[in-house]
């Protein structure tokens, strides 16, 4: 079956301008998580939504940051007045989570391709 | 907080080489443990996985013991092969209430014919 999608592939910017991506989840599947991969700093954990829940953002850098999910299902990425140090590639993963999970019993996270965010 | 540690290479073998990438961590909480790979132009995928201790997760001639009196789950495989050049990660989950992945900083491995 179809994977997670993420588009664009490839993304290149002026510093200060702003940028979205999207993320198209693995149908079903009610938990998405942002990550980014940089560098600097590895890969790391931005925001995490799950079914009609408040979306836990407490990985966002900053609050030039900010993530939707419409309908349960697409997520878009937004990066307001881009900075060069906002260059990477950003990644969504998805999984089956149900509610009052027993511990232990993670679903696998499903990662798409990413995003190449390059800011000039 | 969590973390963890791997070694971060470049690792660069023989075909047929044993390979060990080491991998200790730091979390609170009794924490599920992951080694994700990311072939060449591809995205993360899941390699193995153990979410208490001493499981031993494998797949594809990996494995990956998890040691909580170490902290650890090294990944070996006996006999490496060309298509096992990637990036791995060493990852972390503690559950609590997102489940989210903490990820070691990553391995590259390359495997010549």
């Amino acid at each position: 079956g179809a994977g997670v999608s993420q588009s664009p592939s490839n993304k290149v910017t002026e510093k200060g301008k702003d940028v979205e991506l999207r993320c198209d989840p693995i149908s079903g599947h009610t938990a998405l998580y942002w990550y980014r991969q940089s560098l600097g700093q590895g890969l790391e954990f931005l925001i995490y939504f799950q079914g009609n829940s408040a979306p836990d953002k407490s990985g966002l850098p900053s609050d030039r940051f900010s993530a939707e999910r419409t309908g349960g299902s697409v997520s878009t990425l937004t990066i307001q007045r881009t900075q060069q140090e906002d260059s990477a590639v950003y990644l969504c993963a998805s999984s089956r989570q149900l509610a009052g999970d027993v511990w232990g019993k993670q679903e696998t996270q499903y990662f798409g391709p990413g995003t190449r965010l390059l800011v000039l | 907080g969590n973390s963890v540690t791997q070694m971060e290479g470049p690792v660069t073998l023989s075909e047929e080489a044993f390979l060990t990438i080491n991998c200790t961590y730091t979390a609170t909480g009794y924490p599920s443990l992951f080694w994700y790979v990311q072939y060449p132009g591809e995205g993360l995928q899941l390699l193995l996985k153990a979410t208490k201790a001493d499981d031993k997760g494998s797949n594809k001639g990996f494995e990956a013991t998890y040691r909580k009196e170490t902290t650890s789950f090294h990944l070996e495989k006996g006999s490496v092969q060309v298509s096992d050049s990637a990036v791995y990660f060493c990852a972390l989950s503690d559950g609590g209430s997102n489940y989210k992945l903490t990820f070691g900083k990553g391995t590259l491995l390359t495997v010549n014919p």
